[in-house]
């Protein structure tokens, strides 16, 4: 069963603008992190945020956490075509480092 | 680092038969995950290992399907029987303690 959700379930932008994708979870965690996949490949780790922290950068990225309201979002900047993907939030919980996905974003940004 | 490898790329195969899918690790991870993804049911998490041994296959899908890591770079699942409803795109990741996982690039199986 899927222990988390993201909305929206896709999302279209021009080139340029932000986006910004939300993921809310069920159960308590050790880190947060986001993937990207591209059509037809495996997910690939974006960026990881500990259950202690409230916000990370990475280039463009931008990632909140709020452990009291179970949710977090991913905020890319200044968006590229090459941007277009599915984007997932994925929940790091107990003491075996158990990771779980959320339903994930489908991302399109229009040149 | 070769990363993850998965095999084979892609799977046709009939109702009844028996399916096993491999997955080698990148070396110095500890820990190995096996997914499945449909567009109804997105990225299910099936079974997943730590230092080899299995630790949680409460998402296993049924008795038909089983898991093993022999050891410590290598590990397979099986479907046996396989059914059409078991068609999907099979993934395994790695990991090494609190870090991020590393996929391979899947097996796409197709039961008809």
């Amino acid at each position: 069963s899927q222990q988390g959700e993201e909305d929206p379930q896709a999302l279209s932008i021009q080139e340029g603008e932000n986006a910004t994708m939300n993921c809310s979870y069920k159960t308590s965690i050790n880190n947060l992190q986001w993937y990207r996949q591209n059509s037809g490949r495996g997910l690939v780790h974006l960026i990881l945020i500990r259950s202690n922290e409230r916000e990370k950068h990475s280039g463009r990225l931008r990632v909140t956490l709020d452990t009291s309201k179970k949710s977090s979002s991913l905020l890319i900047t200044a968006s590229r075509a090459a941007d277009t993907a599915s984007y997932f939030c994925a929940m790091n919980s107990g003491g075996y480092q158990k990771v779980t996905f959320g339903t994930g974003t489908k991302l399109q940004v229009i040149p | 680092d070769a990363g993850v490898i998965q095999s084979p790329r892609h799977e046709v195969t009939e109702m009844g038969q028996e399916v096993t899918l491999r997955c080698k690790l990148i070396s110095g991870h500890n820990s190995l995950f096996w997914y499945r993804q449909t567009m109804m049911r997105g990225l299910e998490l099936l079974i997943y290992f730590n230092n080899n041994v299995p630790i949680d296959d409460s998402g296993m899908p049924e008795d038909r399907f089983s898991a093993k890591m022999p050891n410590a770079s290598f590990s397979t699942l099986k479907i046996q029987p396989s059914e059409p409803r078991d068609s999907a795109v099979y993934f395994c990741a790695s990991k090494s303690d609190v870090g991020a996982l590393h996929f391979g690039n899947g097996t796409r199986l197709t039961v008809t």
